[in-house]
């Protein structure tokens, strides 16, 4: 069974369009995140959401808006599609934001590209 | 902000052991956790240190100095597989996110 999941597994679309990623945790973690990782792998965090409530958000463009809908389900909604927005965009899940250990585990990845 | 620094590429042979290294310059640190990722793939968790000194999972091993604001991976018997990016990560904040290093680039060679 997968844990983590993500759709779609590649994005492929034009500048300025708007589109939307979806992660799902099948895990019964009350804690999600979405993370970018660019050309150079670079892994940088954008957002967390616990328990359907906002509780990280970084220096990221008001053109991306995190919505959970409920704790197993986290989506990511870009608007007006940049050149630099292309990069792998990952979805991961914990037990907490506070736990002893706080192992995230990932999902396969959205590898975006726009043209 | 945080800071963290790694090595962006190490080499060895297969049996071989390597030592990944990390240090960090950050505020409200909660531990160093590491993880690797194979190319087109997630990150996949390995090991978490809270407190000074050696973790060790199986061939892993994970060792912290919060007073030097240091840790180290050590990977043992390396077999191919082993080839990967490993990224050290510093939990921090009111929230305890993960911030991630830039990644060291593993090549175990036959």
């Amino acid at each position: 069974d997968t844990a983590v999941s993500q759709t779609p597994k590649y994005l492929v679309t034009q500048m300025g369009n708007d589109k939307s990623i979806k992660c799902e945790q099948n895990l019964g973690h009350d804690t999600m995140y979405w993370y970018k990782q660019d050309s150079k792998k670079f892994l940088k965090i954008m957002f967390s959401y616990n328990n359907k409530e906002l509780i990280i958000n970084e220096t990221v463009p008001n053109r991306f808006s995190p919505k959970s809908p409920d704790k197993a389900h986290l989506n990511l909604h870009i608007n007006s599609l940049e050149l630099g927005d292309s990069a792998v965009y990952f979805c991961a899940s914990s037990q907490g934001s506070s736990g002893v250990y706080n192992e995230q585990f990932f999902g396969p990845g959205t590898r975006l590209t726009v043209l | 902000g945080q800071s963290l620094e790694q090595p962006s590429e190490v080499t060895a042979v297969e049996g071989a052991i390597v030592q990944i290294n990390c240090t960090y310059q950050t505020s409200g640190f909660y531990g160093l956790s590491w993880y690797q990722q194979h190319d087109g793939g997630a990150p996949t968790f390995l090991s978490y240190n809270a407190l000074d000194g050696l973790e060790e999972t199986g061939r892993f091993s994970s060792f912290l100095s919060r007073s030097d604001s240091y840790g180290y991976l050590l990977l043992q018997e390396l077999q191919m597989k082993d080839s990967a990016s490993y990224f050290c990560a510093v939990r921090t904040g009111s929230a305890r996110q993960l911030t991630f290093g830039s990644g060291t680039q593993l090549t175990v060679l036959p």
